[in-house]
C-alpha cells in the first residue's frame, strides 16, 4: 500500500517569506495527488490536486505544487506567505490498489506577522 | 451544490458510554462515504468506508463500528467508549465518476472521553 511522508512537522515563517513543504509517496505508477489545508477551527479543504498533464499544479490562494515523478514527490509552494496561511497542511495520495486516500501526518505552518 | 453535515460538533462522554456520530450528505446520490480519525501529529486515519447502503468496510479493528442505513447517511457508533477513542472524527464523501478520486470533508466532531 502507498504511504506518504511529510518531513516537516512544524514550520515557522515570517510574512512574505517563501514556503515549500515536502511530500513524498512510496511507489510509482499512475498517481493522483492532493494537498488539503485545515485552517484553525475550520474543516479540511482541498487546496489543489494532480491527476495528469502539467506537473505544475496551481491551487487556491496562490499555492502551487510540482509533481516530480522521478523523485516520487509533490511539494507544495507559495512565493510569499501571509499570516492567514497559518494552518495545518496535509499531503495525500490515492492508492489505486486499495482504493483509498492515504494521508501524510501533516505539517503545521505558523506565519508570524 | 453538495454539502456534508456532521453532528454533534463537540461531544464529551464518560468512559463506557455509547456513541453515535452522524454524517449526512446533500446534493449528490450514491456517494462513497468515509470515516476518519484525526489525532495530533498522526495525520488522518481511515476507519471505515462505504460504497453503498449496508456496505461497510473496516480499515482497522477497534472499538468502533459504522452503519449506512440510507444512501446519504453514515453513522459511527460504539457500545462502550474507551479513553483512547478521544479524537477528531471526520466524515468525507466522494462521487465515483468524473471527479472520482477527490474526497470532500465535513466539519468534524471533536470527541473527548473522560
Amino acid at each position: 500500500a502507498q504511504s506518504v511522508s511529510q518531513h516537516n512537522h512544524h514550520v515557522i515563517l515570517s510574512e512574505a517569506a517563501s514556503l515549500e513543504l515536502g511530500c513524498n509517496y512510496s511507489y510509482g505508477g499512475t498517481v493522483n495527488l492532493f494537498w488539503y489545508v485545515q485552517y484553525p477551527g475550520q474543516h479540511l479543504q482541498l487546496l489543489l490536486k494532480y491527476f495528469s498533464g502539467d506537473p505544475l499544479v496551481k491551487g487556491i490562494k496562490g499555492f502551487e505544487a510540482e509533481f516530480i515523478k522521478s523523485k516520487f514527490s509533490f511539494n507544495l509552494r507559495k512565493p510569499s506567505v501571509q499570516w492567514s496561511d497559518t494552518a495545518e497542511y496535509f499531503c495525500a495520495v490515492w492508492d489505486t490498489g486499495f482504493q483509498k486516500l492515504v494521508f501524510g501526518t501533516g505539517t503545521r505552518l505558523l506565519v508570524s506577522p | 451544490s453538495q454539502t456534508i453535515h456532521q453532528w454533534p460538533a463537540t461531544l464529551v462522554q464518560p468512559v463506557g458510554s455509547p456513541l453515535s456520530l452522524e454524517c449526512t450528505v446533500e446534493g449528490t446520490s450514491n456517494p462513497n462515504l468515509y470515516w476518519y480519525r484525526q489525532a495530533a501529529g498522526r495525520g488522518l486515519q481511515l476507519l471505515f468506508y462505504s460504497v453503498g447502503i449496508g456496505q461497510i468496510s473496516s480499515e482497522v479493528p477497534q472499538n468502533l463500528s459504522a452503519s449506512r442505513p440510507q444512501d446519504r447517511q453514515f453513522i459511527l457508533s460504539s457500545k462502550k467508549l474507551l479513553l483512547s477513542d478521544s479524537g477528531f472524527y471526520l466524515c468525507a464523501w466522494r462521487t465515483v465518476g468524473r471527479y472520482q478520486e477527490t474526497q470532500y470533508f465535513g466539519p468534524g466532531t471533536r470527541l473527548l472521553v473522560l
